[in-house]
């Protein structure tokens, strides 16, 4: 099976820097996704590793390495609206296109 | 606008009651998939399409049905809901083979 672990929260100040990791599970993978969620409303995606190594979209980067089972999302310049819970997921290749979600980081971003 | 919709976004209903929550996206997505959500546990997958009259189990499959019969619709089907299953259920679509979903906005069912 697959399975992946993240911290239950984090708290951070505005205009800090966050790093939410995830470690993980399984047999093989496609890549690692991220995804935010705001309280009430619907996961939204971020950001996807394919390869091995950093990926930048704005303040948002995302990190993985198969080597190590482990994978990051990096929230800079933290702002109010960040306050969010965000989740890795991935796709198993010996699960078919099954996805599998981590159990979400809540991030409380403080003035 | 591309997006994914599903009804009702609330429902509360009784023991045994057959229920249907459907969910149509209008992206012309190959893959679509249904997600419950409880507090402590995340997402997980109950099951996913990978294209029209394909569809498999995932995490947890017991207790639902779906079926694919259009391309652009995916119910998700209750024979007999049992408050083990009050939740919030998401829908979600994507091209297959990538990895960019998109959600629907949710159904909070309430089992009673």
């Amino acid at each position: 099976g697959q399975s992946l672990e993240q911290p239950s929260e984090v708290t951070a100040v505005e205009g800090a820097i966050v790093q939410i990791n995830c470690t993980y599970q399984t047999s093989g993978f496609y890549g690692l996704s991220w995804y935010q969620q705001h309280d009430g409303g619907a996961p939204t995606f971020l950001s996807y590793n394919g390869l091995d190594g950093l990926e930048e979209t704005g303040r948002f980067s995302s990190f993985l390495s198969r080597s190590d089972s482990y994978g990051y999302l990096l929230l800079q310049e933290l702002q109010m609206k960040d306050s969010a819970s965000y989740f890795c997921a991935v796709r198993g290749k010996a699960a078919g296109n099954k996805l599998t979600f981590g159990g979400g980081t809540r991030v409380l971003v403080k003035p | 606008e591309a997006q994914v919709t599903q009804n009702p976004r609330y429902l509360i209903t009784v023991t045994g009651k057959k229920l249907t929550v459907t969910c149509s996206q209008n992206m012309n997505h190959e893959y679509m998939s249904w997600y419950r959500q409880d507090p402590g546990l995340g997402l997980r997958q109950i099951y996913y399409s990978m294209n029209v009259e394909v569809t498999d189990k995932g995490d947890v499959p017991e207790g639902y049905k779906v079926s694919r019969k259009e391309k652009r619709n995916f119910p998700l089907i209750l024979e007999s809901p049992s408050p083990n299953q009050t939740s919030l259920y998401f829908c979600a679509s994507s091209r297959q083979k990538q990895e960019t979903q998109y959600f629907g906005p949710g159904t909070r069912l309430l089992v009673l």
